[in-house]
């Protein structure tokens, strides 16, 4: 069974400041992981995913993810945030199963003040 | 394009009412999903539809009915709904079933039952 825990329902953090979710899994198989952004009353938005061709991530919007596999961790970073940043960020974990199912982990809400 | 459409983006339906949700993609992708999302918490899959036949049923109740006519599209039948059905929901694609490729998320329909 894979799991994903997210450390921080909530992070706040300044405008300019540098961000960093935390995301933690649990495969028992090199997994694929994925962060993802929702917007208020939108759905979700692919920031960037793992596949294993390279343990740093580029994505969109400015955001970047590590992949540590000794620490099975996948933390999602931006060096300098903006106030469109203010969403919810959900990391997810997908492999060794039939129909992509992905597992998600509980959400952090990024908040970002001027 | 990589773009998955949802209509309705509202409803509010009573009871005894039937409905449907629809979802569509042209981006040629064989797999497809039905997720619900509660407030303030991660989507939880519902099901799976994998070259247009059902392949994950997450032991969601019959009162709701998932189709898929043809590759581009697939309805959400929704018949004698509870007020905890009320929610967001949520379609997305992926190119095919496996777990490599990301899935790509329609904005949602917003369901209240009353």
């Amino acid at each position: 069974a894979q799991s994903v825990t997210q450390l921080g329902s909530h992070v706040s953090v300044s405008e300019g400041a540098l961000v960093l979710l935390r995301c933690n899994y649990s495969s028992s198989v090199p997994p694929y992981l994925f962060w993802y952004v929702q917007y208020p009353n939108q759905g979700l938005q692919l920031l960037l995913k793992y596949t294993s061709a390279a343990t740093l991530v580029k994505g969109i919007n400015g955001f970047e993810a590590e992949f540590k596999k000794s620490e099975t961790s996948f933390h999602l970073t931006k060096p300098s945030a903006h106030m469109s940043d203010a969403a919810e960020y959900f990391c997810a974990v997908s492999g060794n199963n039939a129909g992509n199912m992905l597992t998600f982990g509980g959400g952090t809400r990024l908040m970002v003040k001027p | 394009d990589t773009e998955v459409t949802q209509t309705p983006k509202h409803l509010v339906m009573g009871m005894t009412n039937k409905k449907s949700l629809k979802c569509e993609q042209h981006m040629g992708h064989r797999a497809m999903y039905w997720y619900k999302q509660k407030a303030k918490k991660p989507p939880e899959l519902m099901f799976v539809y994998s070259y247009e036949k059902l392949s994950i049923n997450e032991s969601v109740p019959s009162r709701f009915s998932p189709e898929c006519p043809n590759s581009s599209l697939l309805n959400l039948h929704l018949h004698a709904l509870q007020p905890e059905d009320s929610a967001l929901y949520l379609c997305a694609s992926s190119q095919t079933p496996w777990e490599f490729y990301e899935q790509y998320f329609g904005p949602g329909t917003r369901l209240t039952v009353t």
